[in-house]
């Protein structure tokens, strides 16, 4: 069964940084092409980030220059280092398999002081 | 950026009667492979995310034959044939042809 188990997020302060962590199991995760996907509250879905398996990544420009999009194949985990966090990154933050096939439950990041 | 203009943002239905959901693009979604990478999202209440169409007409495993996506290019549609109970939540398109993927703006989906 594929599983994706985010982990990282909390309450942090405007300016500061927050790194996330996206466990997968179920599957042979090097191959497979990875992305983070947002939710404000109340809000509709964002697309963040994506990082094939080969290791080409693509930013939306909201977070471009901020976010820092990785992930080891040796541990099937993804990470994203959020830093220069604004209020307008509060969110819910979820990593997806390949174009969404599959979801973790999400992590939420509070930024607020 | 590719625009995915949803409607209706609501759509009360009575349990048992089709329902049918618009999502059009600011540019057409045929990649330069000939594949059209357009995918509809199911979100229930208080839960995460679930592919059910993708490539426009292609239902993931488990979905409900219900449960049906078409459309071409610029234009296209999610159709649930007969609605049940356990449909109601917000439904997105999201592109997947152009950087950055865009989704929809959401369609709530809510019994009468």
């Amino acid at each position: 069964e594929v599983q994706l188990v985010e982990s990282g997020g909390g309450l942090v302060q405007p300016g500061g940084s927050l790194r996330l962590s996206c466990a997968a199991s179920g599957f042979t995760f090097s191959p497979y092409s990875m992305n983070w996907v947002r939710q404000a509250p109340g809000k509709g879905l964002e697309w963040i980030s994506y990082i094939s398996g080969s290791g080409s990544i693509y930013y939306a420009d909201s977070v471009k220059g901020r976010f820092t999009l990785s992930r080891d194949n040796a541990k099937n985990s993804l990470y994203l280092q959020m830093n220069s966090l604004r209020d307008e990154d509060t969110a819910v933050y979820y990593c997806a398999r390949s174009q969404g096939q599959y979801w973790g439950q999400g992590t939420l990041v509070t930024v607020s002081s | 950026d590719v625009v995915m203009t949803q409607s209706p943002l609501s759509l009360p239905v009575t349990p048992g009667q089709p329902a049918s959901i618009s999502c059009r693009s600011s540019q057409s979604l045929v990649y330069s492979d000939g594949n059209t990478y357009l995918n509809w999202f199911q979100q229930r209440p208080g839960q995460s995310p679930r592919r059910l169409i993708y490539k426009v007409s292609n239902r993931e495993s488990g979905v409900p034959d219900r449960f049906s996506g078409s459309g071409s290019g610029t234009d296209f549609t999610l159709k649930i044939s007969r609605v049940e109970a356990e449909d109601v939540g917000v439904y997105y398109c999201m592109q997947s042809t152009h950087w950055p993927w865009t989704f929809g703006q959401g369609t709530k989906v809510e019994i009468k």
